[in-house]
Parts: structure tokens; sequence; C-alpha cells
């Protein structure tokens, strides 16, 4: 069973350009997660969905974020125009939908913005 | 305001012993909770979950709680080497139903030495 897939694993991109990250979530999982993680703030929930709709976007840090979610089984996440201190590992991860359930990480996209 | 306490580390413990690693949440009204192991370079991969108060053992691991205490921790006996890793708390609390995000601890790093 394949496992949540992200791309691109690395994306080196200068200031002011526009970022998609993309993740495939595992088969039948309905909620779907993107966090990011740096050293200063560990791993931030950004936005999540349970059945295709976006639940809470409390977490994404500024309207240069967006995140979409057509179908069940895809989603971007946005930065436009990206700055320098976006620069951060951007993981993916689902769950099938329940207070229980377990998350399954992607393995993650490292932005670096110059 | 969802809180995940643990100490950064490094905890460095000889192979073999007894590794120790303690977690504290805010919210009285979690649920269940996790504990992710992080290789370097790597995604978070889950190895225990718990939910009702006392110890779950599987295998080396045993994740211990206590909602009074608002307090989880996780053991690992006869640690080995390649347990060397960031280890990281994770809760998720009940809100309106259906999956929540977790809230994640900054992780521990523990060191083995051989």
């Amino acid at each position: 069973d394949a496992g949540v897939i992200q791309s691109p694993r690395h994306e080196v991109t200068e200031m002011g350009q526009e970022v998609t990250l993309r993740c495939k979530p595992i088969s039948g999982h309905n909620s779907l997660f993107w966090y990011r993680q740096t050293m200063m703030r560990g791993l931030e929930l950004l936005i999540y969905f349970n059945n295709n709709v976006p639940i809470d976007d409390s977490g994404m840090p500024e309207d240069r974020f967006s995140a979409k979610m057509p179908n069940a089984s895809f989603s971007t996440l946005k930065i436009q125009p990206s700055e320098p201190r976006d620069s951060a590992v951007y993981f993916c991860a689902s769950s099938r939908q329940g207070l229980n359930s377990p998350l399954h990480f992607g393995n993650g996209t490292r932005l670096t913005v110059t | 305001q969802k809180e995940v306490e643990q100490n950064s580390g490094p905890l460095s413990v000889p192979e073999g012993a007894i590794a120790s690693l303690n977690c504290t949440y805010s919210d009285r009204g979690s649920q269940s909770f996790f504990w992710y192991r992080q290789y370097s370079g790597k995604s978070p991969e889950l190895i225990m979950s718990i939910y009702s108060n006392g110890d779950k053992e599987d295998g080396r691991f045993t994740a211990q709680l206590n909602k009074a205490s608002q307090y989880v921790s996780l053991l690992i006996r006869d640690s080995q080497p390649s347990d060397s890793a960031t280890y990281l708390c994770a809760v998720n609390i009940k809100s309106g139903g259906g999956a929540d995000g977790l809230t994640f601890g900054k992780g521990t790093h523990l060191i083995i030495q051989p």
C-alpha cells in the first residue's frame, strides 16, 4: 500500500516567486493535513481537510498561503509570493476520519527561499 | 491555547538501559495521545498510541498516560543505538467531531551511547 506521496522533495526558489507543493493521501483516508516544521517552532499545523472540505485554516500564517483539495486524492499548498522566512520542511499527512486515528506522514518537501 | 511540552534534550542513555521520555499537555479535553519517532532528515513515524489511563506495552516500548496529571510518557527498554532519534509527543483534542489535527511537542532528542 503506497504511503502519502509528496512532490517535489526539494524546492529552491527566489523571494517573490510562487511555490506549489503537492500531496496525494493514502487511499481510503478522508482527512488530510498540512504541517510545517522548523527548528525554532517544531511541527505546526497549517490547515486540515475532512472529506475534501477545509475545516480549520487558523494555522495558515498569512494570506500568502492557500491550500486546496479538489478531490479525495490530491491537495496543493501554494505560497505566493514566497519569502525567505517560509523556508522549512512542509509535511502532508493523512488519516482515516476519527479522533483516535493516527496520522501518516509523507516524506516532506524541503523548501528554501533565497 | 493547545500546548504540548517536552524537554528538548539531548537525553543521553547508555545502550541497554531504559530511556524515559516525558510530555505534558495543557488541555484537559485531550483524548488521544501518540508518540512519533523522527530520524534526522526523515518524516515522523508512529510508534505508539494510547487513549486511556495506565500503561500500554508494545515490544520494547511502553506508553504511560495519566490524564489527571496531564502527563504522558514513553519508556524504551533495552535501548539500542538505532533508537537514537527525536521523539515527538502528539495530542488530539476532540472538537466538533471528526479528525482534528494533532498538536505536537517540539520533541526530545535521544542519543543512545554504545
